[in-house]
């Protein structure tokens, strides 16, 4: 079975700063792995996806995540956080590939506090 | 281009009521799926729709059921509410078939307390 594992539950960085959001995975196939945002009161927004293409996945906002089959991790990234940038974070696995289902599985979420 | 819309935003019922929840998915859309965001349990998958069909649904009880309308849009029906349905409910939506790689965008949801 697919899942997802957010190594942290909340990260707090400082404006400018880099940014570093922990997820490995587990998936006994080549798996689809996405990262969302939610802003307070907002509902999921797509930052980016991989899908055995290349393994460096550019995002919006300047986010990137890179995929790593022998660490089994799907990190996300951002050279330089900006106040909007603080909301909560979800690694999810897609559990579709080889049977019938399309569901997403999510990890527990991160969330991201950026000081100024 | 429109977004996943869902209604209302916000709704209050007391337990043993009913509870519906309406979602219009992307123009072109025709899967539609349904996630539950609770306090302390994360994000769980609920149904799936596709093409007026239930092709798949997460580890509910049945009081959990919904269908999908010809235009693709869709209802969650919540039976015999519980207070720990107090949640709040996303909708997605795709475009259709089964396709591990294709994302999901999600609407704002609905926050529905029980009482």
């Amino acid at each position: 079975a697919q899942s997802v594992t957010q190594l942290d539950s909340h990260v707090s960085v400082s404006e400018g700063t880099p940014v570093l959001l922990r997820c490995n995975y587990s998936s006994s196939y080549s798996p689809s792995l996405f990262w969302y945002v939610q802003h307070p009161n907002k509902g999921l927004q797509l930052l980016l996806k991989y899908t055995s293409a290349a393994t460096l996945v550019k995002g919006i906002n300047g986010f990137e995540a890179e995929f790593k089959k022998s660490e089994t991790s799907f990190h996300l990234t951002k050279p330089s956080a900006h106040m909007s940038d603080a909301a909560e974070y979800f690694c999810v696995v897609s559990d579709g590939y080889g049977g019938a289902t399309n569901k997403l599985i999510f990890g527990t979420g991160t969330l991201l506090a950026v000081q100024p | 281009e429109a977004g996943v819309t869902q209604s209302p935003t916000h709704l209050i019922k007391t337990r043993g009521q009913q509870a519906t929840l309406r979602c219009s998915p992307i123009s072109g859309h025709t899967s539609v799926y349904w996630y539950q965001q609770a306090l302390g349990l994360g994000l769980q998958f609920l149904l799936w729709y596709d093409e007026g069909e239930e092709r798949n649904r997460g580890n509910f009880p049945p009081r959990f059921s919904g269908r999908q309308f010809p235009n693709y849009s869709s209802e969650l029906n919540v039976n015999a509410l519980e207070l720990e349905d107090s949640a709040l409910y996303l909708c997605a939506s795709s475009p259709g078939g089964l396709a591990a790689d294709y994302e999901q965008y999600f609407g704002p949801g609905t926050r529905l307390t029980v009482t």
